[in-house]
């Protein structure tokens, strides 16, 4: 069935580290979300990417949608220990059904 | 405004049980979804309910069942619980649906013995 998974699943950096997750689909998607999880948290929303190819930066982070709508990538640039938490893509499908990612988490050390 | 509630916050069953979990959206969303949360499996997509009627559904077994209310509260229900349905259920809502930023509520721990 229907697959996204992200890599790394899980990566530790040092504060002012750069930091990148990747986020690939086995079927093309109709749009990406981007949700943050910090540890006992609920996921929250960071932003949704819908054309093929788009680019969109919220301060330090940069999401980007790939040119077939089947991979997506969340670069933090500068990490800080507030960037903690697990990163989930998430995208629909043919059938308009949301799929998450496998997730990545990200621990920042001081 | 007020965030999506959910209750109750943490409940234990034992196997065999059946469970009622309760969402409030946000005021003016129409779109409730509900998602299961587990180390394992990852998040994975239960249902979503739109103006009363269960718009997408995901893969799971019958056992897992849903309704909205017209004020759109919605309510998920588990019967004959298993120990593999211990997890996180969180439910999330949107003004038009899961195409849209979608807001997660605290979610309800089930443990199932």
């Amino acid at each position: 069935g229907q697959q996204v998974m992200q890599i790394p699943q899980y990566q530790h950096v040092q504060e002012g580290e750069d930091f990148t997750t990747y986020c690939n689909s086995s079927t093309t998607l109709s749009n990406i979300q981007w949700y943050k999880q910090r540890p006992g948290g609920h996921p929250v929303f960071l932003i949704q990417l819908v054309k093929s190819g788009e680019v969109k930066k919220q301060k330090r982070l940069t999401f980007q949608f790939g040119e077939a709508k089947k991979n997506s990538s969340l670069h933090i640039t500068a990490t800080q220990t507030t960037d903690v938490g697990t990163y989930f893509c998430a995208g629909h499908t043919g059938f308009q059904k949301l799929v998450f990612g496998t997730g990545t988490r990200l621990l920042v050390s001081p | 405004k007020a965030g999506v509630t959910q209750t109750p916050r943490y409940l234990i069953k034992t196997r065999g049980q059946q469970v009622t979990l309760s969402c409030s959206p946000i005021s003016g969303h129409r779109s409730v979804s509900w998602y299961q949360q587990t180390p394992g499996q990852g998040l994975q997509f239960l249902f979503e309910y739109f103006s009363e009627t269960q718009r997408n559904k995901g893969n799971f077994p019958g056992r897992f069942s849903g309704r909205q209310f017209s004020n759109s509260r919605s309510e998920m229900n588990v019967s004959t619980l298993e120990l593999g349905d211990s997890a996180l259920y969180l439910c999330a809502s949107s003004p038009t649906g899961t195409a849209y930023e979608q807001y997660f509520g605290p979610g309800t721990r089930l443990t199932v013995t």
